[in-house]
């Protein structure tokens, strides 16, 4: 059963890195893509960007400027940092595994729990 | 970015009630559109993959159906472990987009 689980500073200051981490077991971290997904509170879905191992990677135009994602296969984690972030990066921000079904169809099949991020001096 | 609009926002609802909650693209995206279950301060939870597939483990209450802009989620008799927003997202183009929600909220 695959499980994923959030980790970083919940304070992060105007301008700086936000830097998460996302800690993988019980599934191969090999294959499939790892993506970030973000929620601010009371509003909806934002997909920020998506690794896989080989380095190939997708991120959102909207934030692609500011965002890097890795993945470290010796420790089962997947990172997102995202640089000079402001008020509006505040968000829950959630990691989850792309699933694949008839080779075409992708959806976000498992999901950690989220870590809130707040933006504030 | 393809933009995906719900209705209703928000719904109320009874336990044992037949509920739709629709989705539209602002083109088309084949069969490629997902729906996921959110509880509050919960992380979504896959319902339904490729228009009308049900995830594992998902109660056969649940269905969905559509193609090209037009989409739909049923919940045929809504229980009250039902009760939680509703997002479709769309997985035809990068970056993948969500509609906004829709609350299933208890009459």
């Amino acid at each position: 059963h695959v499980q994923l689980l959030e980790s970083g500073p919940g304070l992060v200051r105007p301008s700086e890195t936000l830097s998460l981490t996302c800690n993988i077991s019980g599934g191969y971290i090999n294959s499939h893509y790892w993506t970030w997904i973000r929620q601010p509170a009371g509003k909806g879905l934002e997909w920020i960007g998506r690794f896989y191992v080989t380095g190939v990677h997708n991120y959102n135009p909207s934030l692609k400027s500011r965002v890097s994602m890795s993945v470290d296969t010796s420790k089962f984690q997947f990172s997102l940092k995202l640089s000079s972030v402001t008020a509006a990066d505040t968000a829950l921000y959630f990691c989850a595994r792309e699933g694949e079904a008839d080779g075409d169809f992708h959806f976000f099949e498992y999901w950690g729990q989220g870590a809130p991020v707040t933006v504030s001096s | 970015d393809v933009l995906m609009t719900q209705s209703p926002s928000s719904l109320s609802a009874s336990v044992g009630d037949r509920v739709t909650i629709t989705c539209r693209a602002s083109r088309n995206i084949n069969s490629f559109l997902n729906w996921y279950q959110q509880m509050p301060g919960k992380a979504p939870k896959l319902l339904i993959y490729a228009t009308s597939n049900l995830q594992s483990g998902v109660p056969s209450r649940f269905s969905a159906s559509g193609s090209g802009t037009d989409f739909a989620l049923i919940i045929s008799s809504l229980q009250p472990e039902d009760f939680a927003t509703y997002y479709c997202q769309q997985s035809y183009t990068l970056p993948p987009t969500f509609g906004q929600g829709t609350k299933v909220e208890i009459k």
